[in-house]
C-alpha cells in the first residue's frame, strides 16, 4: 500500500462547471476525512465517513458539495455549479480509528494524500 | 473550532533546537495531543502524539506540562527541510470526533 492517493492532482475548469475528486484511503482504514485548505491557512474540515457512513458535514459544505464512499473505502468529493470561490486545495486523509482500545502506534493518526488542487476560472 | 493556540510564526538558526509551543488549557483527561507538519504543497504529515508522559520518536520530541495544559514539540536539531506549518491538535481518545486543524505555526529554519 502506498497510501492516500488523490485524483487529479490539479483540475482547471470554468465556473458552473461540475467537478469531482476521488481519494484512495489505505485500505485497512476505517475512517476517511475531506477537508479544504486556501492558501494560507490550515485544513478545513469538511466531512468525514466511518466506513461507508457519513457522520458529519461542515456547515462550509454547501448544497453544491455531496461526497460519498460507497463501499467504505474510496471516496468521492463532487462539486456542482464551480465558484471561483471554490478553488482551494482539497485534501483527503484516511486513518484506523478503533474507538475505546487504547491509542497506540499508528493508530488513530491521519495520513493525508497529496491533495487535489481545483482552479476556478 | 480548534482547541488550541500556537504562535502564527517562528525563525529558528539551522542546527539548532526549535522548540514549538501550543496552548491547550481546555485539555481533558481523556484528551490526546498530536502535532503535524505540512511542508508547503503536501498534504500534512504525522509528527508525534501523547497524553501525559513525555514522547520521543525519530523526528521529535513531545513536551507535555504535569496540567498538561501546554506542550511543545522539539525539532533538536533543524535543518532546512524542516521549514514548515506545524499544527497541534488536541482529541479525545474515543475518536469519534472530526479533527480539527488551527492555523498552526509557521517555522522557518534560516541558513
Amino acid at each position: 500500500d502506498t497510501g492516500v492517493s488523490q485524483d487529479p492532482r490539479h483540475k482547471i475548469t470554468k465556473r458552473g462547471q461540475n467537478v469531482t475528486f476521488r481519494c484512495d484511503p489505505i485500505s485497512e482504514h476505517n475512517r476517511l476525512y475531506w477537508y479544504r485548505q486556501t492558501l494560507g491557512q490550515g485544513p478545513e474540515f469538511l466531512t468525514y465517513f466511518q466506513n461507508e457512513a457519513q457522520l458529519e458535514k461542515s456547515r462550509l459544505l454547501s448544497d453544491r458539495f455531496s461526497a460519498e464512499r460507497p463501499k467504505g473505502s474510496f471516496s468521492t468529493l463532487e462539486i456542482q455549479r464551480t465558484e471561483q470561490g471554490d478553488s482551494a486545495m482539497y485534501l483527503c486523509a484516511s486513518s484506523l480509528e478503533r474507538g475505546w482500545v487504547q491509542v497506540s502506534a499508528g493508530a488513530n493518526v491521519l495520513t493525508f494524500g497529496a491533495g487535489s488542487r481545483l482552479t476556478v476560472l | 473550532d480548534a482547541k488550541t493556540t500556537q504562535p502564527p510564526s517562528m525563525d529558528c538558526a539551522e542546527g539548532r533546537a526549535a522548540n514549538l509551543p501550543c496552548n491547550h488549557s481546555t485539555i481533558s483527561g481523556n484528551e490526546y495531543v498530536y502535532w503535524y507538519r505540512q511542508i508547503h504543497s503536501q498534504g500534512p504529515q504525522y509528527i508525534i502524539h501523547g497524553l501525559k508522559n513525555n514522547e520521543t520518536n525519530e523526528m521529535a520530541s513531545l513536551i507535555i506540562t504535569e496540567d498538561r495544559k501546554s506542550s511543545t514539540l522539539i525539532l533538536p536539531h533543524a535543518t532546512l527541510r524542516d521549514t514548515a506549518v506545524y499544527y497541534c491538535i488536541v482529541r479525545d481518545k474515543t475518536s469519534y470526533d472530526k479533527v480539527i486543524f488551527g492555523p498552526g505555526t509557521s517555522l522557518s529554519v534560516i541558513p
